[in-house]
């Protein structure tokens, strides 16, 4: 079975600074990977996701992605972060061809912007 | 606009009632989801149905009960045998459960809090 971690819980930045969120998964070959948004009280709303292919990708507002095969990781970044960026981001991880699809989600890495 | 609707989006419950969430969608999507989270916790998967009148217990199944008797809509019944039901409840969909790319689309939520 799959599984994903993020290890921070929550970070701070300031308005304008770069930000990466951290995500690492286990599963034993090519995975599924997506990278979710949650504002407080909302669903979530998909960022961006890899199936195969370039392992940059980019995904709405700004937001990129890079899988690293070798360090099974699934980073999220942005270059300058606006106010409007605080939520709760997600990690989630799929298997390819299983008999029941199903993704797995992280615990979430909350995001805090200083003005 | 095509997407999920959930409802209500807060509810109160006594102990020992029995509540029903209702989950809509107007996406044509074969499967649908119920997960729940609480802080801290990320998603947890409650059930999954892939077809109509069918459905399979996810992670965390007892204490709930779900029906799929439309392929649009996938209520989930919060019983009394649910100890801790308090949570924030999200319904979510995908176009299929096998073979695809497994990108969920998500409702805006449903609060359960249990007075």
């Amino acid at each position: 079975a799959q599984s994903v971690t993020q290890p921070d819980i929550h970070i701070t930045v300031s308005e304008g600074a770069s930000l990466e969120l951290r995500c690492n998964y286990s599963y034993g070959a090519t995975p599924y990977l997506f990278w979710y948004v949650q504002s407080p009280g909302q669903g979530l709303q998909l960022l961006l996701k890899y199936f195969s292919g370039d392992t940059l990708v980019q995904g709405i507002k700004g937001f990129e992605a890079e899988f690293k095969r070798s360090q099974s990781s699934f980073n999220l970044r942005k270059p300058s972060v606006h106010w409007s960026d605080a939520a709760e981001y997600f990690c989630a991880v799929g298997a390819p061809g299983a008999g029941s699809y199903q993704l797995t989600f992280g615990k979430g890495t909350k995001l805090s912007v200083i003005p | 606009d095509g997407g999920i609707t959930q409802s209500p989006k807060y509810l109160f419950r006594k102990e020992g009632q029995n509540v029903t969430l209702s989950c809509e969608q107007n996406l044509n999507h074969d499967a649908m989801y119920w997960y729940r989270q609480d802080p801290g916790q990320g998603l947890r998967l409650i059930y999954y149905s892939q077809i109509v009148n069918d459905f399979q217990k996810g992670d965390i199944a007892e204490g709930y009960s779900v029906s799929r008797e439309k392929k649009e809509s996938f209520p989930l019944t919060v019983t009394s045998a649910q100890k801790n039901p308090t949570a924030f409840y999200l319904c979510a969909s995908s176009i299929r459960a096998r073979g695809n790319t497994g990108e969920l689309f998500f409702g805006e939520g449903s609060r359960l809090t249990v007075l």
